[in-house]
């Protein structure tokens, strides 16, 4: 079974500094998806970033960027130019590739502090 | 474009009673999943529902059943309640054809007394 690991529970960064989130996962497969989900205290769950495993370029979105590296299956988050609407809950989440197989595997989360 | 929505937003309920939580999904999705976040924790799959059958489950126990309609929207229903099972229920949508991105409601936060 996959397991998705995020050992920092908590991160505080300054404002429009950068901020790197950590996670690592276990697998056996060799084509899944990867992402990162923040949550607020509104609870939604949003989509952040999302990396294919068999894409070797790291995903960028506007000031969210990867660092993924397959072989040490790590799938680091970060965050340019925090900004105060960044603070949130941010949990790396793992999917298979297959068709019928498409739970997410959820990591415990990070909450991330954003100090003016 | 509506996204996905739950509902009720919280409800409490009591030991041993049964609890129907409801989604809509996002338009043109047609894959429902359910997951449970307890407090402090990520959230876990308990199933997901295409074509209004189950296609896949998680480890959870038979007290927790579910449901798509037609329409593609779904309930999650839970049986004889627990204090374990107060959590935030989430719904994911995801688009026909396009299976690899979730996309979230606000959830439903249940509490059991």
């Amino acid at each position: 079974a996959q397991t998705v690991t995020q050992s920092q529970p908590e991160m505080s960064v300054q404002e429009a500094e950068t901020v790197t989130l950590s996670c690592t996962y276990d697998t056996s497969e060799s084509d899944y998806y990867l992402f990162w989900y923040k949550q607020p205290p509104s609870r939604q769950m949003i989509l952040v970033i999302r990396q294919e495993a068999y894409k070797q370029q790291n995903a960028t979105e506007n000031r969210f960027s990867v660092n993924f590296q397959k072989a040490a299956k790590s799938f680091s988050l970060k965050i340019s130019d925090s900004q105060l609407g960044d603070a949130a809950m941010y949990f790396c989440a793992y999917r298979t590739f297959n068709f019928g197989n498409e739970k997410l595997t959820f990591g415990t989360g990070t909450r991330l502090t954003i100090i003016p | 474009d509506a996204g996905v929505t739950q509902s009720p937003t919280h409800l409490i309920k009591t030991r041993g009673q049964q609890v129907t939580l409801r989604c809509s999904p996002k338009s043109g999705h047609d894959t429902v999943s359910w997951y449970q976040q307890a407090l402090g924790q990520g959230p876990q799959f308990i199933f997901q529902y295409y074509e209004e059958e189950e296609r896949q489950r998680g480890n959870f126990p038979d007290r927790f059943s579910g449901h798509q309609f037609p329409n593609y929207s779904s309930e999650l229903n839970v049986n004889a309640l627990l204090l374990g099972d107060s959590a935030l229920y989430l719904c994911a949508s995801s688009p026909a054809g396009e299976t690899d991105t979730q996309y979230f409601g606000p959830g439903t936060r249940l509490t059991v007394l």
